[in-house]
């Protein structure tokens, strides 16, 4: 099975501060990566999928990157309703979905 | 507008199995476009894919559970079912039912979630 990695496991940052999460498949998986951003008491949201592509309705400032096993969300000026747990997932090989990164506010 | 909602016993005893459904408005189990999903979240903890089934009946279960999932389909109703058997303390979860976009985007509608607690 196909393991997704995340790091760092949480951060800190301040409004307008550039972030980035990482995340690291265990094996080549193409462009089947995607990414999430869930709140407490909420089902998670679908921001970007195969690699960098945006959902619908999500802001521009959220971008994907990567290829092979490396992949990056990058977060270009971080707002106050960023503040949320963002998880990768991998659909190449059935599904799998890294251990989250927290996202806090300074 | 699609509305995916999970239903099913709050509370379920060890040993015992956990049913859930999940019923789908607005979007057709048939659709050859998706496939159906069940993902689970133990409290203060990720996230974790259970299963996924096609329209077709075919289903994909993570290893580390196959020997205890069943995912089904109900046409007729609309709906799909996910049975989880010899539950312990650590199936206590939260569980979302997720469509997937065939071949595109992972998961991209979710149910509110329905939280299961196993306990005697």
């Amino acid at each position: 099975a196909i393991q997704m990695t995340q790091s760092p496991s949480s951060l800190s940052a301040s409004v307008g501060d550039r972030v980035t999460i990482a995340c690291r498949a265990s094996q080549g998986i193409r462009n089947d990566l995607g990414w999430y951003q869930q709140k407490p008491g909420k089902a998670p949201k679908l921001l970007i999928y195969k690699v960098s592509r945006l959902q619908s309705g999500v802001p521009s400032r959220f971008s994907g990157s990567g290829s092979g096993t490396d992949f990056t969300l990058t977060i270009s000026s971080l707002q106050p309703e960023d503040s949320a747990t963002y998880y990768c997932v991998q659909d190449y090989d059935l599904w799998t979905f890294g251990q989250g990164t927290k996202v806090e506010i300074k | 507008q699609l509305q995916l909602q999970e239903s099913g016993p709050g509370l379920v005893k060890p040993s015992e199995t956990l049913s859930l459904t999940c019923v789908v408005s607005s979007a057709s189990l048939s659709n050859s476009n998706y496939f159906w999903g069940w993902i689970r979240q133990p409290p203060g903890k990720g996230l974790e894919w259970i299963g996924s089934i096609y329209y077709t009946g075919s289903t994909y279960y993570n290893p580390s559970l196959k020997s205890r999932v069943t995912i089904s389909l109900d046409m007729s109703k609309n709906h799909f079912s996910l049975k989880l058997s010899s539950v312990t303390a650590a199936d206590t979860a939260v569980y979302y039912c997720a469509r997937d976009i065939s071949g595109n985007a992972p998961f991209d509608f979710w149910g509110q979630g329905t939280l299961v607690t196993v306990s005697s």
